[in-house]
């Protein structure tokens, strides 16, 4: 049971390139997310899809797009990285409902310079 | 604004002993607590949650202790183990105006346990 699948790993970009972070759940879950994780700022929402079909932003979205490809797959593109977007990203999920817990993948590690 | 504050960055306890993270939040919309641990170069994993209905929620070695009138919650860890090291979330979930939930983490307090 694989969960939640995130690649890749490791990214190094230059300024202005740009990439599409993979995320993929095998769990059959309604939504999911992005989130960024920076030193001393815990978890921060980028974006999220409550249902396939729909997306919304969440708290720090500015620089990203995404895309529910399908109720599996949720895509994260930088269109012009900035070093201010060197992170490590998370992929979640979760079943309907609130009191459901986060199921978070192993994250990707982005660096900018 | 800051609306889940964990204060202690990191926290060093002995084997054995209990271990006390602390996260203090600022909303009181919020109505529903969570607590995630996270490995290094791993996702972070649910650990305990409860709900503002109820002040204790047990799990084994973890318990969780809410008290809304403070808006504070403490995880206590017992007895406090070497495999415990990591970095502890506190996160807090509320459903506001139009039915959207804003689930909010804290920045997190690094726990080292030592044998």
């Amino acid at each position: 049971n694989a969960g939640v699948t995130q690649t890749p790993k490791f990214q190094v970009l230059k300024t202005g390139q740009s990439m599409t972070l993979q995320c993929a759940q095998d769990m059959n879950h309604n939504s999911m997310y992005w989130y960024r994780q920076d030193p001393g700022m815990g978890l921060r929402l980028i974006y999220y899809s409550a249902s396939e079909g729909t997306t919304d932003k969440g708290e720090v979205p500015n620089g990203y797009n995404v895309s529910r490809l399908n109720k599996r797959e949720f895509s994260l593109r930088l269109e012009s990285a900035a070093p201010s977007q060197t992170s490590v990203y998370f992929c979640a999920s979760r079943p309907q409902g609130r009191v459901e817990k986060l199921f978070f993948g192993s994250g990707t590690q982005l660096s900018v310079l | 604004d800051q609306q889940v504050k964990q204060n202690s960055p990191s926290l060093s306890v002995q084997e054995g002993r209990i271990s006390i993270l602390n996260c203090d939040y600022t909303n009181s919309m919020f109505d529903y607590f969570l607590w995630y641990k996270k490995y290094p170069a791993e996702g972070p994993t649910f650990l305990i949650s409860i709900s503002s209905i109820k002040d204790k929620n047990e799990d084994g070695r973890f318990t969780v202790f809410l008290n809304k009138s403070a808006k504070h919650l403490s995880l206590h860890i017992v007895p406090s183990q070497p495999g415990d090291s990591a970095v502890y979330f506190c996160a807090a979930s509320a459903i506001f105006q139009g039915g959207s939930e804003k689930l909010v983490f804290g920045k997190g307090t690094k726990l080292t346990v030592n044998p």
